[in-house]
């Protein structure tokens, strides 16, 4: 069975600073990766993916995540933070095979200070 | 458009009362998902289904049913045994047939208030 650990609920930014939001994974093979930004009482869209190939993958609003098999990491990050990425994000994880089933992990809350 | 559809966006139910929430997709895609959010607890899942008229229970199953009669629709009913029904309701979809279209898509979420 896979998992995913994103650390800590909250992360507090100034504008223009440097965003890192870390997700490491577990899972018997390597999977494939999502993370998720959701604003208020909105469902939740797709910044990126890693699936294969490329370990860096850049993805909408600037955001790009670096698949590290040997540390079972895809952190997000963005190099300098708009008032608009406040919101909450998600990791995700599934299985490269048919019929398995999607992860999530508990998400973080990214606040960007003025 | 292709997409997922959630329906109504805003519901409230009286205790003791079951309700139904709908999700509709028109992606073709084989599996779908529900999941309950609370503030502060991620996304929990209640039930998902990866083929018609199969389904599984997830994390939190209890107080609710499902049904897949189509490929396309994967309704939810909160049933009076469910304790806590307050809540943000998302429902997903994805296709694991396809090596290129592996995320979910997600409806705009249902919130389900008990008066």
């Amino acid at each position: 069975a896979q998992s995913v650990t994103q650390l800590g609920s909250h992360v507090s930014v100034s504008e223009g600073a440097l965003v890192l939001l870390r997700c490491n994974y577990s899972s018997s093979v390597p999977p494939y990766l999502f993370w998720y930004v959701q604003y208020p009482n909105q469902g939740l869209q797709l910044l990126l993916k890693y699936t294969t190939g490329a370990t860096l993958v850049k993805g909408i609003n600037g955001f790009e995540a670096e698949f590290k098999k040997s540390e079972t990491s895809f952190h997000l990050t963005k190099p300098s933070a708009h008032m608009s990425d406040a919101a909450e994000y998600f990791c995700a994880v599934r299985l490269t095979g048919a019929n398995s089933k999607l992860t999530f992990g508990k998400g973080i809350t990214l606040s960007v200070r003025p | 458009d292709g997409g997922i559809t959630q329906s109504p966006k805003y519901l409230f139910r009286k205790e003791g009362q079951n309700v139904t929430l709908s999700c509709e997709q028109n992606l073709n895609h084989d599996a779908m998902y529900w999941y309950r959010q609370d503030p502060g607890q991620g996304l929990r899942l209640i039930y998902y289904s990866q083929i018609v008229n199969d389904f599984q229970k997830g994390d939190i199953a209890e107080g609710y049913s499902v049904s897949r009669e189509k490929k396309e629709s994967f309704p939810l009913t909160v049933t009076s045994a469910q304790k806590n029904p307050t809540a943000f309701y998302l429902c997903a979809s994805y296709g694991f047939r396809s090596g290129s279209n592996t995320e979910a898509f997600f409806g705009q979420g249902t919130r389900l208030t008990v008066v």
